[in-house]
């Protein structure tokens, strides 16, 4: 699975838009790029996936560039619940489920 | 309501003492997971199945041992536990669609510390 790489630590206004980038410039065509968060030490929560189009649910989107080699999370209206450590991984269909989290990007979300 | 379940939360026993740690989900998924999480090593998988009776190792499955008899259920087994052991656990299911994993529902988590 390609290696991913995300800022430490962000912060973001309540209210705001959040966007977390991430990049992984050795993706190759089979894998996806899923996004998951973990809320302190709690069990991972899964938020979206995408291969090649942006895609967006009711968490949030995701704009995966062109070339695929980035890609942005969006959370459009922060809450103080979203503070979280973001994780984004790169996953091939056939890795068997396995997800491995990388450092992630610590988002926090004032007031 | 859809979850994954784990039990117990919390466990603090001594090295050699056999436990389990259970893992149920209500959500029919075909695959499940166990995961340890350390600071500074991320998440690990231990073990993962794709199906009753199907069981394969993760990265990490020395010192553990799991069995998939029922489609909900998928324990986690340390026969003998020791200090190394001591982490964060967690489970997961997903539904496997041609073949293929997406979303993963992950439990709540087992912090367990061997004495």
């Amino acid at each position: 699975d390609a290696k991913t790489t995300q800022p430490t630590s962000m912060d973001c206004a309540e209210g705001r838009a959040a966007n977390l980038p991430c990049n992984h410039s050795t993706i190759s065509g089979n894998e996806y790029v899923y996004w998951y968060r973990q809320i302190h030490s709690q069990g991972p929560q899964y938020i979206i996936h995408g291969l090649k189009n942006n895609e967006t649910n009711e968490m949030a989107s995701l704009i995966i560039t062109e070339d695929r080699k980035s890609s942005t999370l969006i959370l459009p209206h922060a809450t103080l619940r979203d503070t979280a450590v973001y994780y984004c991984i790169v996953r091939a269909r056939t890795s068997y489920g396995k997800l491995t989290f990388g450092q992630g990007t610590i988002l926090t979300v004032h007031p | 309501e859809a979850q994954v379940t784990q039990n117990p939360r919390y466990l603090i026993t001594v090295t050699g003492k056999k436990l389990t740690v259970t893992c149920s989900q209500n959500m029919n998924h075909e695959y499940m997971s166990w995961y340890r999480q350390d600071p500074g090593l991320g998440l690990r998988q231990i073990y993962y199945s794709m199906n009753v009776e199907v069981t394969d190792k993760g990265d990490v499955p020395e010192g553990y041992k799991v069995s998939r008899k029922e489609k909900r259920n998928f324990p986690l087994i340390l026969e003998s536990p020791s200090p190394n052991q001591t982490s964060l656990y967690f489970c997961a299911s997903s539904l496997l669609t041609a073949g293929t994993i997406y979303e993963q529902y992950f439990g709540p988590g087992t912090r367990l510390t061997v004495t």
